[in-house]
């Protein structure tokens, strides 16, 4: 099946520092990736479409410009969280559509963000 | 937006006996409903999805139900195992996308040795 790889697993950071995660498709091509953030416990919430080569879609509430999307390429997208801050701590999880299996989408294995 | 309810939020069985899980959506132009399973910490994996031209699909131990009348659908494991303990997430979308799902709260199955 496809495999989705999501980097880094675990990051610690200091807030007011900014933090990148990446998300790769590593046995085919991505042309749409989601990225979805999940507090401990609770479901998983859309916070943006990563679409290849155009601006990402962000969902009502997300600030783009705290949660900066790249997708540079048809493998790869990322999520920079700018300026972080301890609110900002939780499991980031990204997926992607594998179109030659009728749309299924992918989960990497998450990140989990802590901000101290 | 569409709305996706899931009960119950917790289910303790024990081995060998059945779990079952609903959850009911309220757009109707949703006809994707995948259910995923979520152990800690780890990454949302899909155990089984219906489409909205089908009322039953079946995998081994688990199958999935759906109603596009009452907009309902379910999830039914039998002969539970302990390693089915995980949290569990329906979820619906639009086929095409499904990428934008709106995902259930989740259910927490412990199965009891």
């Amino acid at each position: 099946g496809a495999v989705v790889s999501q980097h880094p697993s675990r990051v610690i950071c200091k807030s007011g520092t900014s933090v990148k995660i990446e998300c790769r498709s590593l046995d085919f091509q991505a042309t749409t990736m989601f990225w979805y953030r999940q507090f401990p416990k609770q479901s998983l919430m859309l916070m943006a479409t990563s679409n290849e080569g155009s601006k990402a879609t962000y969902e009502q509430g997300v600030e783009k410009d705290k949660f900066l999307i790249n997708h540079a390429s048809l493998t790869l997208s990322t999520l920079t969280v700018t300026s972080a801050h301890p609110e900002d701590s939780s499991f980031y999880i990204c997926s992607a559509r594998y179109s030659h299996s009728g749309n299924t989408i992918y989960f990497g294995e998450g990140s989990w963000l802590t901000v101290v | 937006g569409e709305n996706v309810e899931q009960h119950p939020s917790t289910l303790s069985v024990q081995e060998g006996d059945s779990a079952v899980i609903k959850c009911t959506y309220s757009d109707s132009a949703s006809n994707y409903f995948p259910w995923y399973k979520q152990e800690l910490g780890k990454r949302p994996q899909l155990i089984i999805d219906i489409r909205s031209n089908v009322g039953e699909k079946k995998d081994q131990r688990i199958a999935v139900t759906l109603n596009k009348t009452a907009k309902h659908f379910s999830l039914h494991i039998t002969e539970t195992q302990p390693e089915d303990s995980a949290v569990y997430f329906c979820a619906a979308s639009i086929d095409t996308n499904a990428g934008k799902s709106t995902f259930g709260d989740g259910t927490t199955l412990t199965v009891k040795p």
